[in-house]
């Protein structure tokens, strides 16, 4: 199916266990970003990726790891996951930078720490 | 320090009227604005997109408007339709090549 998509839709895993997010787009963009939405706040960027090989460090990057090693996958990594990484994560795809056109964006993985 | 501020959580409109979404900004390198759409259990879909050179841009039922000097953009929906129930999302960057920063968001409710 061509799109974005995202695994697992929803997890629930115990603090200090290492979690990843999957994500897979199938237009070849070469941008593509993470992002948390959390009560009270909007989407905060986490990391990005200009292309493969190519990752760099968002708003609220710490606790996580990203990798970029095909253009169409960008794993995000949580290495031992804490209770404030209760999230909404959003994986989203774009042909070019973020602000200078529209993202697409994944159906998002809910991720419950407990 | 939010940049972009929605300021109503929430907002009811009767199906056929016109909704408005308003959308505050502090940071005054910003000229390029979005907005998102979000229904639950999705994830978010571009709307509509307006630079600093225009004061309007208009898709459809869609309309943003932007006040710089108010440093304040909106969103107007005409008619509202019970599709248009959903999160919508502000958001901004300083050029088309920044990163954006978005707003907390606000539920818009169309009511029968």
């Amino acid at each position: 199916d061509a799109g974005i998509t995202q695994s697992p839709r929803y997890k629930i895993t115990e603090t200090g266990r290492q979690v990843t997010l999957m994500c897979h787009q199938t237009w070849s963009h070469s941008y593509m970003f993470w992002y948390r939405q959390d009560l009270g706040h909007g989407l905060r960027l986490i990391y990005y990726s200009a292309a493969a090989d190519i990752t760099d460090k968002g708003e609220v990057p710490d606790g996580y790891v990203v990798s970029r090693s095909k253009t169409e996958n960008f794993p995000l990594t949580l290495e031992s996951a804490t209770r404030s990484q209760t999230s909404v994560y959003f994986c989203a795809s774009s042909e070019s930078w973020q602000g200078a056109g529209e993202q697409y964006f994944g159906p998002g993985t809910r991720l419950t720490v407990t | 320090d939010q940049q972009v501020k929605q300021n109503s959580p929430s907002l009811s409109v009767q199906e056929g009227r016109i909704s408005i979404l308003n959308c505050d900004y502090t940071n005054s390198m910003f000229d390029y604005f979005l907005w998102y759409k979000k229904y639950p259990a999705e994830g978010p879909t571009f709307l509509i997109s307006i630079s600093s050179i225009k004061d309007k841009n208009e898709d459809g039922r869609f309309t943003v408007f932007l006040n710089k000097s108010a440093k304040h953009l909106s969103l107007h929906i005409v008619p509202s339709q019970p599709g248009d129930s959903a999160v919508y999302f502000c958001a901004a960057s300083a050029t088309r090549h920044d990163k954006i920063i978005f707003g907390k968001g606000t539920r818009l409710h169309i009511l029968p």
